[in-house]
């Protein structure tokens, strides 16, 4: 299947700072990319939806200013949690569309292998 | 998208079936059934759909009852690796977005 590489795999930051971090589809072409949160023992939850070219789609209670997600080409997303403070410690995971398959057949994600943030 | 429900969790002895139930008694006739499975600390992995037909391939079958109101994710011969949470998820075809429930969280026993 389709390969989804989200980097970094964990990263450790001092409350204040910011965090990028990276999704690329490798072998396809994603006109839009989801990015997701998971706090421990919680199911997955839907942050927003980035879209090749455009300004993102953010879900309720997710603030835009604080979680900047830039999709500049139809293989990279970038999620940037700025100032981050230690209750954005959390699992993020994207994910990423498939073009649509042929007639009849419903598309697919996948996921990356998600990066695992610590804030101290 | 129809709301679907799990049981919390489940146990399964290594080298048998594991059957992993999920209702969609709202399901629509153009919603599909999609399952995804999360091992621990990784992003989710797809495992199978089908809208209407039982399915097949090399990690599972999908059967789906005649009403739609209910499926089945079948792993044949469950290994310990197979121990992850099980996501049941139903999605109109073209939608892009997945939201997942609380799943089923199968351990399987040696």
């Amino acid at each position: 299947g389709a390969v989804v590489s989200q980097h970094p795999s964990w990263v450790i930051c001092k409350s204040g700072t910011s965090v990028k971090i990276e999704c690329r589809s490798l072998d396809f072409q994603a006109t839009t990319m989801f990015w997701y949160r998971q706090f421990p023992k919680q199911s997955l939850m839907l942050m927003a939806t980035s879209n090749e070219g455009s300004k993102a789609t953010y879900e309720q209670g997710v603030e835009k200013d604080k979680f900047l997600i830039n999709h500049a080409s139809l293989t990279l997303s970038t999620l940037t949690v700025t100032s981050a403070h230690p209750e954005d410690s959390s699992f993020y995971i994207c994910s990423a569309s498939v073009a649509r398959l042929a007639q009849g057949r419903s598309e697919k994600l996948f996921f990356g292998s998600g990066t695992q943030l610590s804030v101290l | 998208d129809a709301k679907t429900t799990q049981p919390p969790s489940m146990d399964c002895a290594e080298g048998r079936a594991a059957n992993l139930p999920c209702n969609h008694s709202t399901i629509s006739g153009n919603e599909y059934v999609y399952w995804y499975r999360q091992i621990h600390s990784q992003g989710p992995q797809y495992i199978i759909h089908g809208l209407k037909n039982n399915e097949t391939n090399e990690m599972a079958s999908l059967i789906i009852t005649e009403d739609r109101k209910s499926s089945t994710l079948i792993l044949p011969h469950a290994t310990l690796r197979d121990t992850a949470v099980y996501y049941c998820i139903v999605m109109t075809q073209g939608a892009q977005k997945l939201v997942f429930g609380q799943g089923t969280r199968l351990t399987i026993n040696p």
